[in-house]
């Protein structure tokens, strides 16, 4: 699994409130990624982070934010949860080698009602 | 712009016939392919990339650049084979950063006995 976890693995929130999701790598791994999973969409990036404190937007970063203090974490935050939002979230990291291969984390199952 | 696009949301077969999911890119230069499977509620795993020419589980994929596409076969399905199959693209590093990979929308596959 790529030394990846993510928490919480499942969250269910009101609309407005907001939501940090932790996607946590024990490998020391520069390249982390937030995707979000929808039925129909298939698994669109959100944000990415190419090292501590460095980070770019993916296709969907409207309603996100991220933040990357330490090489380990990355986290995904919803400032103001929205339905539109209620989704599966995956986090990765890019491995290692010469390829660009990703490993994805659990996921994380949200719920905005 | 790199597209990946996955031709067939579902695909259903029986057990022991042949299996093809269909995948189609458009990148200018040279891409690496991957295809990723999701078990029921599971992470994403890789499968196979297509610069190893590896056959995991059964399944093998050919890039054709001429036709510009990374099919995936199996000539003979098991049950255990249902699941989401992803594929993706990146870009290659040497030319220029690409790190991220861009995502078809999955077909979901299914093995009757």
């Amino acid at each position: 699994d790529a030394g990846i976890t993510q928490s919480p693995r499942h969250k269910v929130t009101e609309t407005g409130t907001p939501v940090t999701l932790r996607c946590h790598q024990t490998e020391n791994h520069r390249y982390m990624y937030w995707y979000r999973q929808d039925p129909g969409h298939g698994l669109r990036l959100i944000h990415y982070s190419y090292g501590v404190k460095d980070t770019d937007k993916g296709e969907v970063s409207d309603g996100y934010s991220v933040s990357r203090s330490k090489t380990e974490d990355f986290l995904l935050t919803l400032e103001s949860a929205t339905s539109s939002q209620t989704s599966v979230y995956f986090c990765a990291i890019m491995s290692g080698s010469s390829y660009n291969e990703q490993f994805f984390g659990p996921g994380t199952r949200l719920t905005v009602l | 712009a790199q597209r990946v696009t996955q031709p067939e949301k579902l695909l259903s077969v029986f057990k022991g016939a042949p299996v093809e999911l269909k995948c189609n890119y458009s990148y200018s230069g040279s891409p690496e392919l991957f295809w990723y499977v999701q078990y029921s509620r599971q992470r994403l795993q890789l499968l196979l990339r297509h610069i190893s020419r590896e056959s995991i589980k059964g399944f093998t994929a050919d890039l054709n650049k001429g036709e510009t596409s990374f099919h995936l076969k199996k000539p003979f399905a098991q049950e255990e084979d249902s699941a989401m199959y992803y594929c993706a693209l990146s870009g290659n590093r040497s030319g220029g950063s690409n790190y991220k990979l861009t995502f078809g929308k999955g077909t979901l596959l299914t093995v009757n006995p």
